[in-house]
């Protein structure tokens, strides 16, 4: 059972760009979304993160957009970088103390030099 | 400081056998979480560990187990091992009820299964 989607599966943008994922849940008791970034060998980093309280989170070029109503968010990448190429994750977790995350299927993003 | 270390990077395995994986976890973490990565589903959930106690386990089949140790390190076994288990295994370590921002991942072992 998918509980968090993620769209699109790939992505190729152009240098300077805005790179835009979005990812879908249902679960109501998710209370944190972060999102991952992984490079080909190595395990994902946590590249930026948000509660249901706040709407938006910028760090740097990320921002997340969240919509509660809607139970959806998105990361998005402003002025995007040939060095941003890599998979994107979303992930949500419930609060009940453990660390279980429920991630999207990923999106591979090509920024094009 | 050192990351989470996870040994071995790369093993090939056959239809049958049974492997041990290793997870190291950063100094002073105790949580360590297992998470399968495969190309059609992602990263889906194993287990966690804290205090050598298992807390939260996915829904994989009992071939899948794990344990931690006092130090905190942990290890995952995978018993009777089918080609479907071939995928990328990665832990993560965290202090527990620090949030999901302390979550670090390893750079994970590649287990082939031919």
């Amino acid at each position: 059972q998918q509980q968090v989607k993620q769209s699109p599966q790939s992505l190729i943008v152009q240098k300077g760009g805005i790179s835009i994922i979005n990812c879908a849940y249902e679960n109501t008791a998710f209370d944190y979304f972060p999102w991952y970034q992984q490079f080909p060998g190595k395990g994902p980093a946590l590249l930026i993160a948000i509660r249901p309280d706040v709407s938006e989170k910028k760090e740097g070029r990320f921002t997340i957009s969240f919509n509660k109503s809607a139970k959806q968010f998105s990361l998005h990448i402003m002025d995007s970088q040939p060095g941003d190429s890599a998979t994107y994750f979303c992930a949500a977790r419930e609060d009940t103390g453990f660390q279980k995350l429920v991630f999207g299927t990923g999106t591979r993003l090509l920024v094009s030099p | 400081k050192a990351g989470v270390t996870q040994t071995p990077r790369y093993l090939i395995k056959t239809r049958g056998q049974q492997v041990t994986l290793s997870c190291s976890p950063i100094s002073g973490h105790r949580s360590v979480s297992w998470y399968q990565q495969t190309p059609g589903q992602g990263l889906q959930f194993l287990f966690e560990y804290f205090s050598e106690t298992q807390r939260n386990k996915g829904n994989f089949p009992g071939r899948f187990s794990g344990r931690q140790f006092s130090n905190s390190r942990s290890e995952m076994n995978v018993s009777t091992l089918e080609l479907g288990d071939s995928a990328l295994y990665l832990c993560a370590s965290s202090f527990p009820g620090q949030g999901g921002d302390g979550y670090t991942f390893g750079s994970g072992t590649r287990l082939t299964v031919v």
